[in-house]
């Protein structure tokens, strides 16, 4: 079964500072893995995705992600944060093969605090 | 992404109440979803519609009942709910591989 792990349940940083967020999964097979974005009382919103190619993806909000395969490891990050990006992240698998419908296996979340 | 809305957005109900919960999806998606997504807690999988057929129950208990009548509408159908049921319940879509959600619903089960 594909799990994933977000080892940080917090993460306080400066505005204008550079940031990272982690993220593990177990799969056995090649996995699909996308980043979301949860604001205090809204839906999910895709950051990024990455299904094969370059390694590193970018996604909106100036937000990238650099898939390891020999980390098993989708980690998240930000050159520059703003106070915007307050939010909680989520990192998610999923698995297709051809298009088939499947749910999406979530991470427990890390909360992103921006300080001033 | 604005495609996928979810009505009501807050809701309290007791415990012997029946409600529904609707999502709609603007997009032309052939795949909707109900997640739960409950404090401390990943987001949970609960249904899978694909092409208005539901292709997966993640053991969800009974008293969730959903309802998909065509590839635009997913509803989810709720009686005798207990506390711990109360929970954001989110609705999503997909048309191959990336899902978009919609707001929620806020569910509080008295």
């Amino acid at each position: 079964a594909q799990s994933v792990t977000q080892p940080d349940i917090h993460i306080t940083v400066s505005e204008g500072a550079s940031l990272e967020l982690r993220c593990n999964y177990s799969y056995g097979a090649t996995p699909y893995l996308f980043w979301y974005v949860q604001s205090p009382g809204q839906g999910l919103q895709l950051l990024l995705k990455y299904f094969s190619g370059d390694t590193l993806v970018q996604g909106i909000k100036g937000f990238e992600a650099e898939f390891k395969r020999s980390q098993s490891s989708f980690n998240l990050r930000k050159p520059s944060v703003h106070w915007s990006d307050a939010a909680e992240y989520f990192c998610a698998v999923g698995a297709w093969a051809g298009g088939g419908a499947d749910g999406l296996t979530f991470g427990k979340g890390t909360h992103l605090i921006i300080q001033p | 992404e604005t495609g996928v809305t979810q009505t009501p957005r807050h809701l309290v109900m007791g415990m012997t109440n029946k409600k529904s919960l609707k999502c709609e999806q603007h997009l032309g998606h052939n795949a909707m979803y109900w997640y739960k997504q409950s404090a401390k807690k990943p987001l949970e999988l609960m249904f899978v519609y694909n092409f208005k057929e539901q292709t997966e129950n993640n053991s969800v208990p009974s008293r969730f009942s959903p309802e998909c009548p065509n590839s635009s509408h997913l509803f989810l159908h709720l009686h005798t709910l207990q506390p711990e049921d109360s929970a954001l319940y989110l609705c999503a879509s997909s048309q191959i591989d990336t899902q978009y959600f919609g707001p929620g619903t806020r569910l509080t089960v008295l």
